[in-house]
């Protein structure tokens, strides 16, 4: 079974600064199927990236994706009041499913 | 528009049943699995399993498995996941979510990350 593992928990930055969020897999996995989600309070979460690096349909390229092997990477260039929420890494397997990691708290500074 | 569009909050007691659904429409019901995530209070998703409305081929993930059903009403585009006796610990909301497709290099279709995800259900189970 996979286990993603994000970092930092919780990450305290101000609009306008530059986030890089971490995702570590546990074994090595296809960057075809790593995507990363955002969720603000109330809602339901969003795809704002998929095969590591591709966004989503109506995703600014303030985000962007990296990564391959074990370690993946969520980066938003420029912060803005909308971003601060919480984010989560996930990965498709075809013969287990679904996994997500335990997600990363964006908080403003 | 795509749009999947989940059944409102539900409030039960432990030992009652349940069925909640997810309809979706602006697109072919039959063609595109439905995936369902569990989210506890104040904690993160967490998959539950996928079912192909078109012919109910189901997949769980191990840790609900025996513990929730998925089924699907094709006439009415719409899935559905229930449980025959909830406990206080199924407290959570629950989304349905359908993954993106793209074709390899083969030219079969294969699925990946959740595109499209309902509004959520609230399930409260307390005595």
């Amino acid at each position: 079974e996979i286990v993603l593992t994000q970092s930092p928990g919780t990450l305290s930055l101000s609009p306008g600064e530059r986030a890089t969020l971490s995702c570590r897999a546990s074994q090595s996995v296809s960057r075809d199927y790593l995507g990363w989600y955002r969720q603000k309070p109330g809602q339901a979460p969003r795809l704002l990236i998929y095969g590591a690096s591709s966004r989503a349909t109506g995703i600014p390229d303030r985000f962007s994706g990296s990564g391959s092997g074990t370690q993946f990477t969520l980066t938003i260039s420029r912060l803005e009041p909308e971003d601060f929420a919480v984010y989560y890494c996930q990965h498709y397997d075809t013969s287990t499913g679904y996994t997500f990691g335990q997600g990363t708290k964006l908080e403003i500074k | 528009e795509v749009q999947l569009v989940q059944s409102g909050a539900e409030v039960k007691k432990p030992g009652e049943s349940l069925k909640i659904s997810c309809q979706g429409s602006g697109y072919n019901f039959l063609n595109y699995w439905i995936g369902w995530v569990r989210q506890m209070p104040g904690k993160g998703l967490e998959w539950m399993g996928i079912i192909y409305p078109g012919d109910s081929d189901t997949y769980y993930s191990p840790s609900f498995q025996g513990q929730v059903t998925m089924s699907a009403d094709k006439s009415i585009s719409t899935a559905y996941l229930q449980w025959s006796s909830l406990k206080a610990s199924d407290t959570a909301m629950y989304y349905c979510a359908r993954p993106r497709y793209y074709y390899d290099t083969n030219g079969y279709r294969k699925i990946d990350a959740f595109d499209i995800w309902g509004q959520g259900t609230v399930v409260t189970v307390s005595s």
